[in-house]
């Protein structure tokens, strides 16, 4: 079973909004990341995020992190059209990384 | 600065064939891994390597067989070729683990008919 969950599956919004995507986890984590995918192409890293961190920020990227809650989101601001594609957030337990189901982000000019 | 590089990038097999999904990182990463990922599924672990002579089984190994006998190449078999998995494959490296950045190859897409 998947150890982290995207919420939205699919998220449509126009040029220039923010947009929020949220991911849950199920066991304890050393670190969570978000990767980007765009459509036919490989998993691209965006941010890293630690156990004992709260938020991050890279760019136009925000993550939060709430331990407490098993939970963390990956907020895009102002948002353009190269912003779409489906975005990914990872656990790591151990050796091994688990990846959520996605969420695919629509961004219209 | 070629990163993961995957061969080949489509395959069709008949139900029953063998072949080998290839995997080369040149930024002598320790780390390197194997997913598959079907739609609506994300990525599941098929195996993963923490080093040269070092593999162990993610979440979703049978079928498949791997081998790390350098640091540099992580290739992929299918042993005898199923129509359950036709899927899209991305092989992945990091510098330092699980818990660190991956860098993933543009995948390779394998039909099996």
């Amino acid at each position: 079973s998947q150890q982290g969950e995207e919420d939205p599956q699919a998220l449509s919004i126009q040029e220039g909004e923010n947009a929020t995507m949220n991911c849950s986890y199920k066991t304890s984590i050393n670190n969570l990341q978000w990767y980007r995918q765009n459509s036919g192409r490989g998993l691209v890293h965006l941010i890293l995020i630690r156990s004992n961190e709260r938020e991050k920020h890279s760019g136009r990227l925000r993550v939060t992190l709430d331990t407490s809650k098993k939970s963390s989101s990956l907020l895009i601001t102002a948002s353009r059209a190269a912003d779409t594609a489906s975005y990914f957030c990872a656990t790591d337990s151990g050796s091994r990384l688990t990846f959520g189901e996605g969420t695919q982000l629509t961004v219209n000019p | 600065n070629a990163g993961v590089t995957q061969t080949p990038k489509f395959q069709v097999l008949k139900t029953g064939q063998s072949m080998t999904l290839q995997c080369a990182q040149d930024m002598n990463h320790e780390y390197m891994s194997w997913y598959r990922q079907d739609p609506g599924m994300g990525l599941r672990l098929i195996h993963y390597s923490v080093g040269a002579g070092i593999t162990d089984q993610g979440e979703v190994p049978n079928g498949y067989n791997v081998s790390r006998s350098t640091t540099e190449d992580f290739p992929l078999r299918l042993l005898s070729a199923a129509p359950s998995q036709t899927s899209v494959y991305f092989c992945a490296s990091s510098p330092g683990g699980a818990w660190d950045i991956q860098y993933f190859g543009a995948g390779t897409r394998l039909s099996v008919l």
